[in-house]
């Protein structure tokens, strides 16, 4: 398997144009993460997907961020307009949660840097 | 919310030395990670554990849940071993969400 995929892998961007970022999990897992890791923070949850159902979106910072999940194996992030304070690296995990399991090891992806000028 | 602790912030090493990292959290759990980042900047999970100890190679986690502390430890260090760690907690059953600590800064000098 190729594992979790995400594209780009970096994004340079003005402040106030849309940015969009890609994953694809791995196939058969049922449960998709979109986190966003600065130096001040750390990693942070910003979206929690079940069967392609937004289950958590508590931690999406404001109304410009936005995540979809079309199908089992594609997700987006968007954040519009952005801005220099968005600048982090976004990464997308994915598990399998099987009903009955305490606990389930997630898969990150590469990760996308973006930078907000 | 638990509160995860991690020390040290940044440890450097010579190789061949014994390391260990650790991580505290404020509220019970069912499971906790370890998962390393390379200087690349991927992130790879190395173990999930609820209670007693797990070894894969070099590395060892143990987990004392009375006392809401882990610990991960690299024997024979290698430079290779240089990434961040990040201790990532759990919460009760059918919790989904993680709560990451802010990471241990391992370099190990040749």
């Amino acid at each position: 398997d190729a594992g979790v995929i995400q594209s780009p892998r970096h994004e340079v961007t003005e402040m106030g144009q849309e940015v969009t970022l890609r994953c694809k999990p791995i196939s058969g897992h049922n449960s998709l993460f979109w986190y966003r890791q600065t130096m001040m923070r750390g990693l942070e949850l910003l979206i929690y997907f079940n069967n392609n159902v937004p289950i958590d979106d508590s931690g999406m910072p404001e109304d410009r961020f936005s995540a979809k999940m079309p199908n089992a194996s594609f997700s987006t992030l968007k954040i519009q307009p952005s801005e220099p304070r968005d600048s982090a690296v976004y990464f997308c995990a994915s598990s399998l949660r099987a009903s009955g399991r305490a606990a389930d090891t997630q898969y990150f992806g590469p990760g996308t840097r973006l930078t907000v000028l | 919310k638990n509160e995860v602790e991690q020390s040290p912030q940044n440890l450097t090493a010579q190789e061949g030395e014994f390391i260990t990292i650790n991580c505290s959290y404020s509220v019970g759990i069912s499971a906790l990670h370890w998962l390393q980042q390379h200087p690349g900047g991927g992130i790879v999970s190395l173990f999930m554990l609820s209670s007693g100890k797990k070894k894969h190679g070099r590395l060892i986690a143990t987990i004392n849940i009375q006392e809401k502390h882990s610990s991960l430890h690299i024997t024979a260090s290698h430079p290779r071993d240089s990434a961040v760690y990040i201790c990532a907690v759990r919460g009760g059953a059918g919790s989904y969400q993680l709560t990451f600590g802010k990471g241990t800064k391992l370099s190990v000098i040749p």
